[in-house]
């Protein structure tokens, strides 16, 4: 079935980096664009950033830029999503999700179907 | 503190409608059809209710249905069950910002 399987819970000091992988299955990968979604303890949603599956682009949030790298792996139908220099306000879990809609002309994805079940990344000296 | 505002909670008896509001600007739900809707139950990852304001994802209840005036956009979910207890989030398209911004979430309650 569709599905994206996530990478197990990860524990981190400040300052170091994490990387978490998103493996898709039950669809064509490189059609769609893997988006990552974080929500901190007891808060809302925030968009982190997208990659398109089909030609590596990237946008993303201006707050994370210069510590968030996104990239996929076609040959594994795998996206992963690395933050460094880790703060305790990265605390969350982690989402990655798929399956949404281009608007091109606004460089605009959204509307994804297809989520993943999260990856819960704490940092704590 | 989000771009765009929805009420912190609303209530209702099974059977009844309830509506969630979701407010911005002219520069994102007023200008733009790209408003979208995620439901959340607790600790699960989020799932896509409505997309481009009214239109439902395949599988999603016709008891849901969403729309858009001026610069609020609203979710109504008709005939409340239990299971709508979750979590609601809006999401549009903003000129300020590519990818997007979230509401600060709605936690609608079924008494």
């Amino acid at each position: 079935q569709v599905q994206l399987v996530q990478s197990g819970a990860e524990v981190k000091k400040p300052g170091a980096s994490v990387k978490v992988s998103c493996k898709a299955s039950g669809y064509t990968f490189t059609s769609y664009g893997i988006s990552w979604v974080r929500q901190a303890p007891g808060q809302g949603l925030e968009w982190m950033g997208w990659i398109s599956a089909y030609n590596g682009n990237t946008n993303y949030a201006q707050k994370l830029q210069g510590r968030v790298t996104m990239t996929t792996d076609t040959s594994t139908s795998t996206a992963y999503m690395e933050l460094r220099s880790l703060r305790s306000d990265d605390t969350a879990v982690y989402y990655c999700a798929s399956r949404g809609r281009w608007e091109e002309g606004l460089y605009y994805y959204y509307g994804m179907d297809v989520w993943g079940q999260g990856t819960t990344v704490t940092v704590s000296s | 503190q989000s771009a765009l505002t929805q009420p912190a909670s609303v209530s209702g008896s099974p059977g009844q409608s309830i509506t969630i509001s979701c407010t911005g600007t002219s520069s994102d739900i007023g200008g733009y059809n790209f408003v979208s809707w995620y439901q959340q139950h607790p600790g699960k990852a989020p799932k896509l209710m409505i997309y481009d304001v009214s239109y439902r994802p395949s599988g999603v209840s016709n008891r849901f249905s969403g729309s858009k005036s001026g610069n609020t956009a609203s979710l109504t979910i008709s005939g409340l069950q239990a299971e709508d207890e979750a979590d609601y989030y809006c999401s549009s398209y903003t000129r300020s910002n590519t990818l997007g911004v979230f509401g600060g979430g709605t936690k609608l309650t079924v008494l």
